[in-house]
């Protein structure tokens, strides 16, 4: 299995509270992508990063911003959380673009 | 915008049985597919990822084929087995989007012993 830890794994918080979800790799992969899953919707790409400091948004990045100070660590931070933003998030990872990717075991956030 | 349905959305059969998974996708200017396989409560575990100029692509009893100009793909898989029992994901890159995977929402199947 490709070396993705994703902490925490699991969490409640209120609505209008800050939450930083942490995606950690070992493989030294250049590419790092944030997902949400929700019923009825699959898995959308919220942001991606292409190297240190540079990210990119995806399709639901709204309410959403990541962060990329290190090759192993990509953090996706939601400034104020709302109950839309209830769902299971995955980190993925990726050695180059359009390259196979390789998830994380998922953070559950439930916002209440 | 691309679009990706995946039929059925579940699939029941016994074990030993071959079957094959389907995945259909809007927009033919794509630049790979990759199937995954998702079990209850984890992550999603990379099965094959075929490029746009392949045909199929093959692992153990899995099997995956691309048909670029009819939009589908489909995972063949042999000799079923309980162990196989999990949610069935395609996923698709445009040409010119490579960072940008669209899934399909998953066919989940269930190998009775």
């Amino acid at each position: 299995d490709a070396g993705i830890t994703q902490s925490p794994r699991h969490k409640v918080t209120e609505t209008g509270t800050p939450v930083t979800l942490r995606c950690h790799q070992t493989e030294n992969h250049r590419y790092m992508y944030w997902y949400r899953q929700d019923p009825g919707h699959g898995l959308r790409l919220i942001h991606y990063s292409y190297g240190v400091k540079d990210t990119d948004k995806g399709e639901v990045s709204d309410g959403y911003s990541v962060s990329r100070s290190k090759t192993e660590d990509f953090l996706l931070t939601l400034e104020s959380a709302t109950s839309s933003q209830t769902s299971v998030y995955f980190c993925a990872i990726s050695e180059r673009t359009g390259g196979e990717q390789y998830f994380g075991p998922g953070t559950r956030l439930t916002v209440t | 915008k691309q679009e990706v349905t995946q039929i059925p959305a579940a699939l029941s059969v016994p074990e030993g049985e071959n079957l094959v998974l389907n995945c259909s996708f809007t927009d033919s200017a794509i630049y790979n597919l990759q199937w995954f396989r998702q079990d209850p409560g984890k992550g999603l575990t990379s099965l094959l990822l075929i490029q746009s100029s392949q045909r199929e692509q093959t692992s153990g009893r899995l099997n995956a084929s691309l048909d670029k100009s009819s939009g589908r793909s489909t995972l063949y898989i042999a000799a079923s087995q309980p162990g196989d029992s999990a949610t069935y994901l395609c996923a698709v890159r445009r040409e010119g989007y490579n960072n940008d995977m669209r899934f399909g929402a998953g066919t989940r199947l269930t190998v009775k012993p």
